[in-house]
């Protein structure tokens, strides 16, 4: 088990929905990220945060709405998804973020959670 | 663009043999490299990682080459077991100014059979 939780573990929603994931990391580390993990497609990089500030948005959509409070936690907003947003989207977090200097930059990920939207 | 690929998208051994799990790379820039393990229903766990100024680094019955000249890396897992069945996943950093932006792989499923 890491030190990376998530929550909740599984979430069928709606399009009409808003719902939110949360992420936890009681690792003392600076950086976290968001990742979305479709069937058959490489790990998609969607949002990072380095000393809560956000340094990254990969092109994702505004229905996806993070919010990164303090360094521990993380959350990420969801309004209006499609089915095509349907995937397990995974927190992980990192000593440091790059381009920072190296040695802190491994990502460890929590369990994911498993979104189904109808 | 760049990328990270796999060869293999599957790979099955017998318990007790060696796994060589491979991994090609585009870009010339990455300077660092991660492999991750992932089973059913969890998130990738971290095996082990190289800088590009390594060509070789071992764990704990895994063993990670990096070939510069060819942009290749590979995982070796000795004496496998039932409990390594799951996807590997390779990973770099591009580097540049782009924080934190590993670049995954598709994966590789790893099926050890007893």
């Amino acid at each position: 088990e890491t030190g990376v939780t998530q929550t909740p573990r599984h979430l069928v929603m709606g399009m009409t929905n808003k719902k939110s994931l949360k992420c936890e990391q009681h690792l003392g580390h600076n950086a976290m990220y968001w990742y979305k993990q479709s069937a058959k497609k490489p790990l998609e990089l969607m949002f990072v945060y380095n000393f809560k500030e956000q340094t990254e948005n990969n092109s994702v959509p505004s229905r996806f709405s993070p919010e990164c409070p303090n360094s521990s936690h993380l959350f990420l907003h969801l309004h209006t998804l499609q089915p095509e947003d349907s995937a397990l989207y995974l927190c992980a977090s990192s000593l440091a973020a790059r381009p920072l200097p190296a040695g802190g930059e491994t990502q460890y990920f929590g369990p994911g959670t498993r979104l189904l939207v109808l | 663009g760049e990328s990270v690929g796999l060869h293999l998208p599957t790979l099955s051994v017998q318990e007790g043999d060696n796994s060589i799990i491979n991994c090609a790379y585009s870009n010339s820039a990455s300077d660092y490299f991660i492999w991750y393990k992932q089973e059913s229903g969890k998130g990738p766990q971290f095996i082990i990682d190289i800088r590009s100024n390594m060509d070789k680094r071992q764990g704990q019955r895994v063993t990670v080459l990096l070939n510069k000249t060819v942009k290749h890396l590979s995982l070796q897992i000795a004496a496998t077991q039932p409990g390594d069945s799951a996807v590997y996943f390779c990973a770099d950093y591009a580097g540049g100014t782009s924080y934190g932006k590993l670049t995954f792989g598709q994966g590789t499923i790893l099926t050890v059979h007893p």
